[in-house]
């Protein structure tokens, strides 16, 4: 069983809609990780995070440590963002081990 | 622009054949890995390697062996390529953030 879950697995959401993408983890973590994966196979890291919140355009990444859990968040989505999102914990030693992802697809 | 490069992007290979997918990366990193992705597993570790020389099991080691001669380059080897290694394989090397080749779409038949 992977140790990290990501919900949901399939989001679709219209032009221009907030987007919240979970992650759950059961263990002890070093850092929490986000990931790009756009068709094609290239994998972009987007958020490295151990506590609190962290902002790069119109995209956040928050953890709460306490409740092992992380969130992804894009605002005013664009066909674009249509992508799969990977969250990924760090535990010891720079391994990271992933969720499955969550497919996103912004519908114009 | 910092890069991993996977030297193929899709490979087609027979059963029982020697494979070397090759990553270099310009970063100076000395942590490398090799992924395997499936659909419906996500990435899985095949096998890491903290700094020239070394290499440390992932969770699926089994089938395939890694070599770093150098620190810009690590090599994933399938030493007899069997129909169930075909899958996507992505390289990535990382000091604090990770950088991930394009991948490699390798097809066994």
């Amino acid at each position: 069983k992977n140790e990290v879950e990501q919900s949901p697995q399939n989001l679709t959401a219209q032009e221009g809609e907030f987007i919240t993408i979970n992650c759950s983890y059961s263990v002890g973590i070093s850092a929490l990780h986000w990931l790009q994966q756009h068709p094609g196979g290239g994998i972009v890291s987007l958020f490295m995070l151990s506590s609190g919140k962290k902002k790069h355009g119109r995209l956040i990444a928050t953890i709460n440590i306490q409740e092992k859990h992380s969130s992804l968040h894009i605002t005013a989505s664009h066909p674009r963002d249509s992508a799969v999102y990977i969250c990924a914990e760090e535990t010891s030693g720079s391994r990271l081990t992933f969720g499955e992802g969550t497919q996103l697809t912004v519908n114009p | 622009d910092v890069k991993v490069t996977q030297s193929s992007r899709y490979l087609v290979k027979r059963t029982g054949e020697k494979v070397f997918l090759e990553c270099v990366q310009d970063m100076d990193h000395e942590n490398m890995f090799w992924y395997r992705q499936d659909p419906g597993l996500g990435l899985r570790l095949i096998y890491f390697s903290y700094d020239v020389k070394m290499k440390e099991k992932g969770d699926i080691p089994e089938g395939y062996s890694v070599s770093r001669e150098k620190k810009e380059r690590f090599s994933l080897i399938l030493e007899s390529a069997s129909t169930n290694q075909t899958s996507m394989y992505l390289c990535a090397s990382r000091s604090t953030e990770a950088f991930f080749g394009q991948g490699t779409r390798l097809t066994v038949v």
